[in-house]
């Protein structure tokens, strides 16, 4: 069946430092992909999306291109801030409902 | 706007108790999702709703969980007799339509914590 693997964390970098999490997915036909943000003591929030192969889901600095041939959707930053620290989760959808992978805790250190 | 509304944010009770978890869904949105996050199992689909109506209770754990939806503005998880492992955070989410390329809002969740 359809599922997400995602890097498993914590991941710790230090204050502007370039940012990747890695993210596969294992799915038939063109799902749409999503990176969702978990900050401390709140709910899921949509980072990013993109619907089609080779588009580029963009939000606050985040980046990450939708890749059919290698079936990937890896998450990027170029300079990441402590306010980044978060929770993030890689998720593909498919029929009526959103498949999330695992989650990756980031620690960012001033 | 209001986003998704979740109460409590917080329940402790007692191992045998009922538990009643609520959420109230963006206005508009005809798909309700339940999810549970815990470290060991991370985030789990309990059941979602399409037009009130239960789509997909797969996920629910065992009889002891029921959810239901009576109209579109409002739906309630109830665990009887809840267990120490149902301690987790529950989370509502909704979702303008039933597609899967939708995206899906999040409530705050509810910490539950069964003594």
């Amino acid at each position: 069946g359809d599922s997400v693997t995602q890097m498993e964390g914590p991941v710790t970098l230090s204050e502007e430092a370039f940012l990747t999490i890695n993210c596969t997915y294992t799915a038939t036909g063109y799902p749409s992909l999503f990176w969702y943000v978990q900050y401390p003591g709140e709910g899921l929030q949509l980072l990013l999306k993109a619907t089609k192969a080779d588009d580029k889901g963009s939000n606050k600095g985040f980046e990450a291109t939708y890749r059919k041939e290698t079936t990937s959707f890896h998450l990027e930053k170029g300079s990441v801030q402590v306010s980044d620290s978060a929770v993030y989760f890689c998720a593909l959808g498919r029929d009526d409902k959103i498949i999330f992978g695992k989650g990756t805790r980031l620690h960012i250190l001033p | 706007d209001a986003g998704v509304i979740q109460s409590p944010r917080h329940e402790v009770t007692e191992m045998g108790q009922e538990v009643t978890l609520r959420c109230k869904p963006i206005s508009g949105h005809n798909s309700l999702f339940w999810y549970r996050q815990t470290m060991m199992r991370g985030l789990e689909l309990l059941i979602y709703f399409n037009n009130n109506v239960p789509i997909d209770d797969s996920g629910m754990p065992e009889d002891r969980f029921s959810a239901k939806m009576p109209n579109a503005s409002f739906s309630t998880l109830k665990i009887q007799p809840s267990e120490p492992r149902d301690s987790a955070v529950y989370f509502c989410a909704s979702s303008p339509s039933r597609s899967g390329q939708e995206t899906q809002y999040f409530g705050p969740g509810t910490r539950l914590l069964v003594l």
